[in-house]
């Protein structure tokens, strides 16, 4: 069974920062890309970053290009989402999501259940 | 930037009846389009993938037309647990953008 887990959200003050993790389980991990997509409190979803299978196409929504970085540990089924100089604008659910191909360029077949992140002062 | 585009906002449906939720992109997407259910503190869900290939699991009942610009996702006789938002992504682009639409809610008339 796929499971997809995400950890490191909380409370944090604008401009700080935060780094996301998810646990990936039940699939070769490293035979996919992967996604993190946001919701914001009552809103739609966004698509906030996409990582291929190796690491080596990348990419960003323009909302968080510059402030976020996404990576990878194939070693630990693990993927990460390092946010810096947060804004009340990045709070939300965020999701992992697993990407039905090796580049992200295919719609996303798993989700986790999402960790929340809350900017506010 | 492709803009997703959704209509109508809410649909009220009453239970075994059909369904039609459209999708518009901006600009060319080919049958690069997914269409994805959310029920009230889940995540989303994928239906449809190449704007009309179930993903696996997905009854019969749900089916995905359209190319290029315009698409429809159609439930065919509406079960209680289909009641639910339904947002639509394109992933035409490269490097790597995805964009969703607003969603559809579809609610009990």
């Amino acid at each position: 069974e796929v499971q997809l887990v995400e950890s490191g959200g909380g409370l944090v003050q604008p401009g700080r920062s935060l780094r996301l993790s998810c646990a990936a389980s039940g699939f070769t991990f490293d035979d996919y890309a992967m996604h993190w997509v946001r919701q914001a409190p009552g809103k739609g979803l966004e698509w906030v970053s996409g990582i291929s299978w190796n690491s080596g196409s990348i990419g960003y929504a323009d909302s968080v290009k510059g402030r976020f970085t996404i990576s990878r540990d194939n070693a630990k089924n693990s993927l990460y989402l390092q946010m810096n100089s947060l804004r009340a604008e990045d709070t939300a659910l965020y999701y992992c999501a697993k990407d039905m191909g090796l580049e992200p360029s295919h719609p996303f077949d798993y989700w986790g259940q999402g960790t929340l992140v809350t900017v506010s002062s | 930037e492709i803009v997703m585009t959704q209509s109508p906002a809410t649909l009220s449906v009453s239970p075994g009846e059909r369904a039609t939720l459209s999708c518009r992109a901006s600009q060319s997407v080919s049958s690069n389009l997914a269409w994805y259910q959310q029920k009230p503190g889940q995540a989303p869900r994928l239906l449809i993938y190449g704007a009309s290939t179930r993903a696996t699991g997905i009854p019969a009942r749900f089916s995905g037309s359209g190319s290029g610009t315009e698409f429809t996702l159609t439930i065919s006789s509406l079960q209680s647990e289909d009641f639910a938002v339904y947002y639509c992504q394109q992933y035409n682009n490269w490097p790597p953008r995805f964009t969703f639409g607003p969603g559809t809610k579809v609610d009990i008339k």
